[in-house]
């Protein structure tokens, strides 16, 4: 139980193209999720915290307009980097918080994105 | 600033042996502590979650909490290479949801 996905994997995109990650829960319902970002090396570095049905909450330094979220359903959630550029390239991770007040947050697998 | 401290390493054990890892946090109001598990190039995994004081174990692995002392560490009893990772500790504030992480321990188990 608990499984969340991203979607890509993996994305190699030119720079000022927009990328588009989805994260979603596949056996629980989410009221929360989280996007992180990691450098290699570093520890993760939270970007947002999204909440289903209304407007993510931005961590102070992350660009709202560079850095998308959508939450639209219990189990989705999208990340949108726009117009990237080269030093956008990172490992993001989403995960999910169970909507049933756990506290744990379950991990997908992560988006490596690089941008040329 | 709210903080998690951890030691980076490498921490270097051999095969067979305990492993033990801490993790400090600097804000009293911390009520939930995780410790994730962190391959080269993956995802975290949770190993384990804590929030009373005193010991968690699961299978290998005992978590140990001390709010008194602001402590939270993690042991690996019997480790064998495919523990060698990063260990992650997290700790969340009742109501925020949020994690701060450490940097993470870096852990080798030489076979």
């Amino acid at each position: 139980g608990a499984v969340v996905s991203q979607h890509p994997s993996r994305v190699i995109c030119k720079s000022g193209t927009s990328v588009k990650i989805e994260c979603r829960s596949l056996d629980f319902q989410a009221t929360t999720m989280f996007w992180y970002r990691q450098f290699p090396k570093k520890s993760l570095m939270l970007m947002a915290t999204s909440n289903e049905g209304s407007k993510a909450t931005y961590e102070q330094g992350v660009e709202k307009d560079k850095f998308l979220i959508n939450h639209a359903s219990l189990t989705l959630s999208t990340l949108t980097v726009t117009s990237a550029h080269p030093e956008d390239s990172s490992f993001y991770i989403c995960s999910a918080r169970p909507i049933l007040g756990e506290e744990t947050q379950y991990f997908g697998p992560g988006t490596r994105l690089l941008v040329l | 600033q709210k903080e998690v401290e951890q030691n980076s390493g490498p921490l270097s054990v051999p095969e067979g042996a305990i492993a033990s890892l801490n993790c400090t946090y600097s804000d009293r109001v911390s009520q939930s502590f995780f410790w994730y598990r962190q391959y080269s190039g993956k995802s975290p995994e949770l190993i384990m979650s804590i929030y009373s004081n005193g010991d968690k174990e699961d299978g290998r692995f005992t978590a140990q909490l001390n709010k008194a002392s602001q402590y939270v560490s993690l042991l690996i009893r019997d480790s064998q290479p495919s523990d060698s990772a990063t260990y992650l500790c997290a700790v969340s504030t009742s109501g925020t949801y949020k994690y701060i992480f450490g940097t993470g321990t870096r852990l080798k188990v030489l076979a």
